[in-house]
Formats: C-alpha cells, structure tokens, sequence
C-alpha cells in the first residue's frame, strides 16, 4: 500500500526566516510526486511535479527536491502570503496509474 | 486558466436525505475525482471517472455513487446521508496522459454537514 507521511504538522515561521518541509514516502513505483498549496476554505493548487531522484523545481520562493524516499520543500525567506497548508502527494507506476495518495499536510504559518 | 466548480459552497442536510454534489469544468479534462478532506486524514479518493460513463472506485466509495454524463461534468451521490459523511468535499480533474494525471486541478470545496 502506498503511503505519504508528511512532516512537521505544523509549522511556525517568522518572515525571513527559511526552513523546509518534509515528505517520506512509501510506493511500489514511483511514477511522480507532486506538491500542493491548500488556502483556508480552497481547494488545493498545484505547484510542482518531481519524476526522478536529484530532481529539482523552483518557483518564486519554494524549491521541491527529490530522493528515493522522501522529498523537501525548501521555502527561502517566506513572507506571510506563503502561509498555508502544503499537501504532498504520490502517484505510482502500478495499479491505478491515475491514483494520486496524498500526505495529510503541513500547516505553514509565517508571522510578520 | 482552469476552471473547476462545484454546485454549493456549504450544504446541511438531514441523515437518511439523498444528497446531490456536482462538479463542472471546462478544459476538457477526461479525468474527474471526487475526493473527501478530513483533518488529520488527508484527502481521501472516493471515486474517479477517465471517460464519459466510465468509473472506477477509490479508497472509500461505501455509501457514495458517482455519475458522468457528460465529459465535463461529475456528479457524487450520498444515497442515504449519515453522520459520518459530514466533510469537505472536493472535486478535482486532469488530463488523461499519465504525464499529466497526476497534475489536478480542484475546485473550492463543498462543506457538507449531516445532521
């Protein structure tokens, strides 16, 4: 069975101040790892994709990385818009190819 | 830019009601999920369709059934609502290549309440 663990539940940041976020993951094959941005009251919003290990994907301030076992959001300097639950997901190469398993989040929370 | 709606924002319904959720998008997407959101849960995958009239069950389709129609839009269906089913709602959808199935785009959510 495919399993995501995500890592701290929560986390509390003051602006500036960097840190990263954590996804172990458990699947028969990897076909890709994904990485959401949930807002209170929204729907999830896609931010990136990772297909292999030593992949890396940048936009504005967050950075996904990848190993066999468990990627990192890096989040550089964050300002208070970037608080938000970060959900991370997988999709393995076997059985329901269309199935994504989901982590149940990190809870971002950027003081000014 | 992607568009995915559901019918209702929040919804309260009484236990034993039939219950109605539906979700529209406009890219032309093949594919289309409905997923449930509780805290410390995660999301959770109820059903899923990859083509018109086509389904397939998730991890927890007991007590829900799916509809398709139409390619662009998905309806979930709660036949009898029970307490348990009290939860946000999510409706999400994705072209059919498996290069970019993974890639989902949701909708805002339907908070549903059984009492």
């Amino acid at each position: 069975e495919d399993q995501v663990t995500q890592s701290p539940e929560a986390l509390r940041l003051q602006e500036g101040e960097s840190s990263s976020l954590n996804c172990s993951y458990t699947v028969s094959g990897l076909r890709g790892l994904f990485w959401y941005r949930q807002d209170p009251g929204k729907g999830p919003e896609f931010l990136f994709t990772l297909y292999s290990a030593g992949e890396e994907k940048e936009k504005e301030r967050l950075k996904a990385t990848l190993t066999k076992k468990e990627s990192f959001l890096h989040i550089t300097a964050p300002k208070p818009e970037d608080s938000a639950t970060y959900l991370c997901a997988v999709q393995a190469v076997y059985g329901s190819a269309r199935q994504l398993t989901f982590g149940s989040g990190t809870q971002l929370t950027v003081l000014p | 830019d992607v568009k995915v709606t559901q019918s209702s924002r929040y919804l309260v319904k009484r236990t034993g009601e039939k219950v109605f959720l539906e979700c529209v998008q406009d890219m032309d997407h093949e594919n289309m999920f409905w997923y449930r959101q509780d805290p410390g849960l995660g999301l959770r995958l109820i059903y899923f369709s990859y083509d018109v009239k086509m389904k397939e069950k998730g991890d927890i389709p007991e007590g829900y059934s799916v509809s398709r129609e139409k390619k662009e839009r998905f309806s979930l269906i709660l036949e009898s609502a029970s307490t348990n089913q009290t939860s946000m709602y999510l409706c999400a959808s994705s072209f059919r290549g498996l290069g970019y199935s993974g890639t989902q785009y949701f909708g805002p959510g339907t908070r549903l309440t059984v009492l």
